[in-house]
């Protein structure tokens, strides 16, 4: 059974720095890996999809990188800004879809 | 485009009740499925479907119900709703092959 582990469950940094998100999974045997940001009583925005044949992923400020041999997965934040405070969820897809529990990140002004 | 939608936004049931909640998309997707979120626990899948006529079984599929009679179409149904059963559902598509799901913006449900 494919389980995802996201590290730190919270995480909170001042507005400027860098950051990194981690994702971790337990079957190799993926699709693909998708985060996904989730703000209070919301629902999901994906942000980043990157297929298994794939390292990493661009999109503007964010950066996600995929190790299928070693089942991890980073999200990488340049110059945070308290707009991105949200939860952010990593989700590995097989047959089905399989999430982690999140990440709360806080950007403090 | 409206995406993926889902009714009602709120919900309050009382034990043994039954209710539908729906969703629908008009991205003309052949996958839908729907998620619960519980407090630190991530979304945990409950049922699918790859096109109309066909659904499978998830993580979580017990206590509910689902059935796809068109494309746009994937109402998940309770039977008779329990406390265990409060929390937000998610609905979510994707165009089979591509696995970047769109979901709906959720449907919170307690049962008292």
């Amino acid at each position: 059974k494919q389980e995802v582990t996201q590290i730190p469950a919270a995480l909170s940094v001042p507005e400027g720095e860098n950051l990194v998100l981690n994702c971790s999974f337990t079957d190799s045997a993926i699709y693909n890996l998708q985060w996904f940001r989730q703000d209070p009583g919301k629902g999901l925005t994906s942000l980043l999809l990157i297929q298994s044949s794939q390292r990493e992923q661009t999109s503007g400020r964010l950066n996600a990188s995929l190790d299928k041999s070693s089942g991890r997965s980073t999200l990488y934040i340049a110059a945070s800004q308290p707009g991105d405070s949200a939860t952010y969820l990593c989700a590995v897809s097989t047959n089905d879809m399989r999430f982690g529990a999140g990440t709360r990140l806080t950007v403090k002004p | 485009n409206a995406g993926v939608t889902q009714t009602p936004k709120f919900q309050v049931l009382k034990t043994g009740q039954s209710m539908t909640l729906q969703c629908a998309q008009d991205m003309n997707h052949e996958y839908m499925s729907w998620y619960r979120q519980d407090p630190g626990m991530g979304l945990r899948l409950i049922h699918y479907s790859v096109g109309a006529g066909i659904t499978d079984q998830g993580e979580v599929p017990n206590g509910y119900n689902v059935s796809r009679s068109t494309t746009e179409d994937f109402p998940l149904r309770l039977l008779s709703a329990a406390p265990s059963q409060t929390s937000v559902y998610f609905c979510a598509s994707s165009p089979i092959g591509s696995y970047e799901q769109y979901f709906g913006p959720g449907t919170r449900l307690t049962v008292t």
